[in-house]
């Protein structure tokens, strides 16, 4: 599967300040997943992004995908305790035959 | 809708012991996959089925690890011969289709003493 690079690997914040991590890829990507894993929880599907400049919201999260479909961000607004997780950007290859492949993910750590 | 359904949600074999990991996927989706995760560690994916076909094992280990998708009944992960390093959460995800976002069950945690 195709390989992109997470940033930051680990982020601690405030409750109630602003988180973003980022998605960067050498090749330009067919679409993007974002997942979010809690601690000792099984991965949960977050959103897909197709198109380029594509920019999706859900609550206080903010996906986006770059106009060159070679980056991701997702941006969460006023941290909550129940933002803790890792989060992971998954690029999908479109051509249907692998398994996605999961990278190390974002780890975001709240201190209230 | 049950969701993915794993079973059992923790496993402990001795080393040599052979384990076998269930997965039922959601209702409509013909599309199943099995992840590992280590304490720590990122998933790694080992192997993409749908019903009675491997469509990519390219993650899967050469020797004691096989998966199946028959056409009844769930997918299995069966791991013979098992040795400590075999110890982790193993994840079993469904979609319906290949350009979806995956449904992932709440896992296997094999313990290997």
């Amino acid at each position: 599967g195709q390989q992109v690079m997470q940033i930051p690997q680990y982020q601690h914040v405030q409750e109630g300040e602003d988180f973003t991590t980022y998605c960067n890829s050498s090749t330009t990507l067919s679409n993007i997943q974002w997942y979010k894993q809690r601690p000792g929880g099984h991965p949960v599907f977050l959103i897909q992004l197709v198109k380029s400049g594509e920019v999706k919201k859900q609550k206080r999260l903010t996906f986006q995908f770059g106009e060159a479909k070679k980056n991701s961000s997702l941006h969460i607004t006023a941290t909550q305790t129940t933002d803790v997780g890792t989060y992971f950007c998954v690029p999908h290859s479109g051509g249907g035959a692998d398994g996605l492949t999961f990278g190390k993910g974002t780890h975001l750590i709240i201190q209230p | 809708n049950a969701g993915v359904m794993q079973n059992p949600r923790h496993l402990v074999r001795r080393r040599g012991q052979e384990a076998r990991l269930r997965c039922s996927p959601m209702k409509g989706h013909s599309h199943v996959y099995w992840y590992r995760q280590l304490p720590e560690e990122g998933l790694k994916f080992m192997v993409y089925l749908q019903k009675e076909n491997i469509i990519d094992e390219s993650g899967m280990p050469k020797e004691r690890f096989s998966a199946e998708f028959p056409k009844e009944g769930p997918s299995i992960l069966r791991i013979q011969q098992v040795v400590r390093g075999d110890s982790a959460a193993y994840f079993c995800a469904s979609s319906p289709g290949w350009n979806y976002g995956y449904t992932f069950g709440s896992g296997t945690r094999l313990t290997v003493v």
